[in-house]
């Protein structure tokens, strides 16, 4: 069965500086990978999927990833951090033959 | 606008009574989902139903139901076996198939007192 770790509970960068979201996963065959957003309060917004090919993946938002199959990781990153991107995120991995696994969110919190 | 909608956002109940929570879709999805979010737990799935008339139970099914009588709505009642009902529920939907980008409603926030 597949699992997704984001080892970050929260983080806190400074608006303006740069930002990497960890997100690990376990599963035997190739992934299926997302990053979703979440705003305090509301459901979740799709930024960006890893399913094949060109292992950096450009999102919404200005946000990217790179998938590491050494690694089993598929970290999130943005290279300036706005203000408005204070929220919750969520790695999840898919194999197609059942519904996605979430990992437990890490919050980001932007200081001025 | 097409969208999910969630009903109502805030819920109160007394301890023991079932409560059912409303989720309806315009966009022509087949998938539809139940999830259950706790401070630090993430998303749990509940149920979810890749067609109308047929669902699966997700990893914390116990204590709910659902149905899926038409392919727009998918309601979620929490039964008084629920042991620890109080949540933040969100009902998603998708395309066919169990990778097509989730869309994801505003969420009902129950709390059972």
């Amino acid at each position: 069965a597949q699992s997704v770790t984001q080892p970050d509970i929260h983080i806190t960068v400074s608006e303006g500086a740069s930002l990497e979201l960890r997100c690990n996963y376990s599963y035997g065959a190739t992934p299926y990978l997302f990053w979703y957003v979440q705003s305090p309060g509301q459901g979740l917004q799709l930024l960006l999927k890893y399913f094949s090919g060109d292992t950096l993946v450009q999102g919404i938002k200005g946000f990217e990833a790179e998938f590491k199959r050494s690694q089993s990781s598929f970290n999130l990153r943005k290279p300036s951090v706005h203000w408005s991107d204070a929220a919750e995120y969520f790695c999840a991995v898919g194999s197609g033959n059942t519904p996605l696994v979430f990992g437990k969110g890490t919050r980001l919190s932007v200081i001025a | 606008d097409g969208g999910i909608t969630q009903s109502p956002k805030y819920l109160f109940r007394k301890e023991g009574q079932n409560v059912t929570l409303s989720c309806e879709q315009n966009l022509n999805h087949d998938a539809m989902y139940w999830y259950r979010q706790d401070p630090g737990q993430g998303l749990r799935l509940i149920y979810y139903s890749q067609i109308v008339n047929d669902f699966q139970k997700g990893d914390i099914a116990e204590g709910y139901s659902v149905s899926r009588e038409k392919k727009e709505s998918f309601p979620l009642t929490v039964t008084s076996a629920q042991k620890n009902p109080t949540a933040f529920y969100l009902c998603a939907s998708n395309r066919e198939g169990l990778l097509n980008e989730q869309f994801f409603g505003p969420g009902t926030r129950l709390t059972v007192l």
